[in-house]
């Protein structure tokens, strides 16, 4: 069984400062891993990607990092700002399956 | 518009009734999906149609659930004798090529609620 699962519901970090976003998936079949963030009755919207074979993917203010012998990824935001608060769901891409597979989400609240 | 496109936006039914959810994707994009997102949980895939191949249906969680999707383009789900578990926000998706080497773009999907 493929899952990918994202352990806290919500976070909350001052605004300026580092926020960290963390998802472990169980098993090694998945080709790709994707970050989506969506906010309040509005579709999630595609943040950041990073392939299996590689271990780290920079975007402007967003980082992922994989850790393969650990099965978990994390989105690194640095600095945080107000307009990232949002729900942001990690997402793994199965090798020869054409769809993804979605945590939970977990909610992140910058604070002023 | 240019985005997804999804209708209705919210739907209060009562149990037993069937109810169809419309998704209008991206213009040219060939693949697209329908997850729902019940309270708490993550997304759930549900059904994937690309092109002209047979759809993707193995996330439909029972035979109250099908969809469809006519020409190539417009999509409907439908789900029959609705249940109070069935209450869940909609979302459709649509993709250029499919996963491989595309992102998905949603819509802002379907609430809807089972009395």
């Amino acid at each position: 069984d493929q899952q990918v699962k994202q352990n806290s519901p919500s976070l909350s970090v001052q605004e300026g400062r580092i926020s960290i976003l963390n998802c472990d998936y169980t098993n090694s079949m998945f080709d790709y891993f994707l970050w989506y963030k969506k906010y309040p009755a509005e579709g999630p919207t595609f943040l950041i990607s990073i392939s299996s074979i590689k271990d780290k993917n920079e975007d402007g203010r967003f980082t992922v990092f994989l850790n393969k012998s650990a099965k978990h990824l994390s989105l690194h935001i640095v600095p945080s700002q107000p307009g990232d608060s949002a729900v942001y769901f990690c997402a793994g891409a199965p090798k020869g399956a054409q769809k993804l597979v979605f945590g939970q989400g977990t909610r992140l609240t910058i604070n002023p | 518009g240019a985005g997804v496109s999804q209708s209705p936006s919210n739907k209060v039914t009562e149990k037993g009734k069937d109810v169809e959810l419309r998704c209008d994707p991206i213009s040219g994009h060939t693949a697209l999906y329908w997850y729902r997102q019940s309270l708490g949980q993550g997304l759930e895939f549900l059904i994937y149609f690309q092109g002209n191949s047979a759809p993707d249906k193995s996330g439909l969680p029972s035979d109250r659930f099908s969809a469809e999707r006519t020409g190539g383009s417009v999509s409907t789900l439908t789900i029959q004798r609705t249940q109070q578990e069935d209450s869940a926000v909609y979302l459709c998706a649509s993709s250029l090529t499919g996963l491989v080497g595309g992102e998905l773009f949603f819509g802002e999907g379907s609430r809807l609620t089972v009395l």
